[in-house]
């Protein structure tokens, strides 16, 4: 799997949107990108993934730039809940998953 | 349906000692991998399960080894622990064919040696 690079952690209040970043330059065309995140004292759970298009579905949105060398997941309005650990992954239909160190998002209230 | 579920939730062991944790995956699934989280780190991968067999293995010394049962359940065994073997442990359980993003992970067991 491609080697993404996150920022270690972010702020954000809450009720306003967040904008995670992933750099994925190393990316092969058929890697898909996967979002998960981690909450305080449980496993990561999925939040969403793409291959080319923008995605959307209930938790969030996923923005891949037209070269696929990055992506955003964008949370349309932060709640204290969405604080968690947010992991950017490549993979392609391999079971196993690389996960990097991760953004750390804290929700100020 | 309880989702993945683990054994024990904490477990303190001496450095020597071995440990053995328990998972039992989702219903439905057949499938389990194992991954361990060192504090500040994300998960790594140590090994998968399907069909009673050890399917792929991350980069973990045999001390790591692991089974699974007819029902689907998995156990984690660790021999001779180290220090550094101190972590949360993670098993995720999947249905062999799904897409990756069908996989759900249990709360973990958190493993302290001392």
């Amino acid at each position: 799997d491609a080697k993404t690079t996150q920022p270690n952690s972010m702020e954000s209040n809450e009720e306003e949107p967040v904008h995670l970043p992933c750099n994925h330059s190393t990316i092969s065309g058929t890697d898909y990108i996967h979002w998960y995140r981690q909450l305080p004292s449980q496993g990561p759970e999925y939040v969403i993934h793409g291959l080319t298009s923008n995605v959307n579905n209930r938790m969030a949105s996923l923005a891949i730039a037209e070269d696929r060398k990055s992506s955003t997941l964008i949370l349309h309005r932060a709640t204290l809940r969405d604080a968690a650990v947010y992991y950017c992954i490549n993979n392609f239909g391999n079971e196993k998953l690389t996960f990097g160190t991760g953004t750390r998002l804290t929700i100020i209230p | 349906d309880a989702g993945v579920t683990q054994s024990p939730t904490h477990l303190i062991k001496t450095r020597g000692q071995q440990v053995t944790l328990r998972c039992s995956p989702k219903s439905g699934h057949d499938t389990v991998s194992w991954y361990q989280q060192a504090l500040g780190q994300g998960p790594q991968f140590i090994f998968q399960y399907y069909e009673e067999e050890e399917r792929q293995r991350g980069n973990f010394p045999d001390r790591f080894s692991g089974h699974q049962f007819p029902n689907y359940s998995s156990e984690l065994n660790v021999n001779a622990l180290l220090l550094g073997d101190s972590a949360l442990y993670l098993c995720a359980s999947s249905l062999r064919g799904l897409p990756v993003y069908e996989q759900y992970f249990g709360p973990g067991t958190r493993l302290t040696v001392t």
